[in-house]
């Protein structure tokens, strides 16, 4: 049981370019989360997904868009990278989308973008 | 929405000593709040957490408390050991969006051996 794993651990950009980032939960979970981590910010939502199928704006969702590929995957798309991006990126599930539901994270990706 | 203000940023102690981090919510309907533990490099991952109609909550070493009238609540650490030292994060639920978390911005807590 890998729990949530999220690829690729570490990236660089250049600005402007665009890509993907994956997750993946095999703790057959409902809904799933993208959060980025900036020094001193904490943990801010960009999207979330409360079921397979839906997909819904967080907090801080310019930018980025989102693909609920299945009720597994849920991967969040840069289309033009800008410096501002450069964060850490997780992923996170949680088994229904009640507010008490506990959410499990994955390790993370770093993106630094030049 | 709900805001989360989580004290003190950064919080050293030594081995054996307790530790206090506080956290104050501004929407009194939130009704869920769990404490994230953060090593470095690594994902956040659960600690303890507890609900409205609880006041306290313990597990071995780790208590938190709630009181919802003042809208705020604590993660208490007896017995520190430099295993501790990580991040610690606060949340509470956001009422009227499903399953959302507000996160406090962290307290870095080093035990000194």
């Amino acid at each position: 049981n890998a729990g949530v794993t999220q690829t690729p651990k570490f990236q660089v950009l250049k600005t402007g370019q665009s890509m993907t980032l994956q997750c993946a939960q095999d703790m057959n979970h409902n809904s799933m989360y993208w959060y980025r981590q900036d020094p001193g910010m904490g943990l801010r939502l960009i999207y979330y997904s409360a079921s397979e199928g839906t997909t819904d704006k967080g907090e801080v969702p310019n930018g980025y868009n989102v693909s609920r590929l299945n009720k597994r995957e849920f991967s969040l798309r840069l289309e033009s990278a800008a410096p501002s991006q450069t964060s850490v990126y997780f992923c996170a599930s949680a088994l229904a989308s009640g507010v008490t539901d506990t959410q499990y994270f994955g390790p993370g990706t770093r993106l630094t973008v030049l | 929405g709900e805001n989360v203000e989580q004290h003190p940023s950064t919080l050293s102690v030594q081995e054996g000593d307790s530790a206090v981090i506080k956290c104050t919510y501004s929407d009194s309907a939130s009704n869920y709040f769990p404490w994230y533990k953060q090593e470095l490099g690594k994902g956040p991952q659960l600690i303890i957490d507890i609900r409205s109609n609880v006041g306290e909550k313990k597990d071995q070493r780790i208590a938190v408390t709630l009181n919802k009238t003042a809208k705020h609540f604590s993660l208490h650490i007896t017995e520190t050991q430099p295993e501790d030292s990580a991040v610690y994060f606060c949340a509470a639920s956001a009422t009227g969006s499903q399953g959302n978390l507000i996160f406090g911005k962290g307290t870095k807590l080093s035990v000194k051996p």
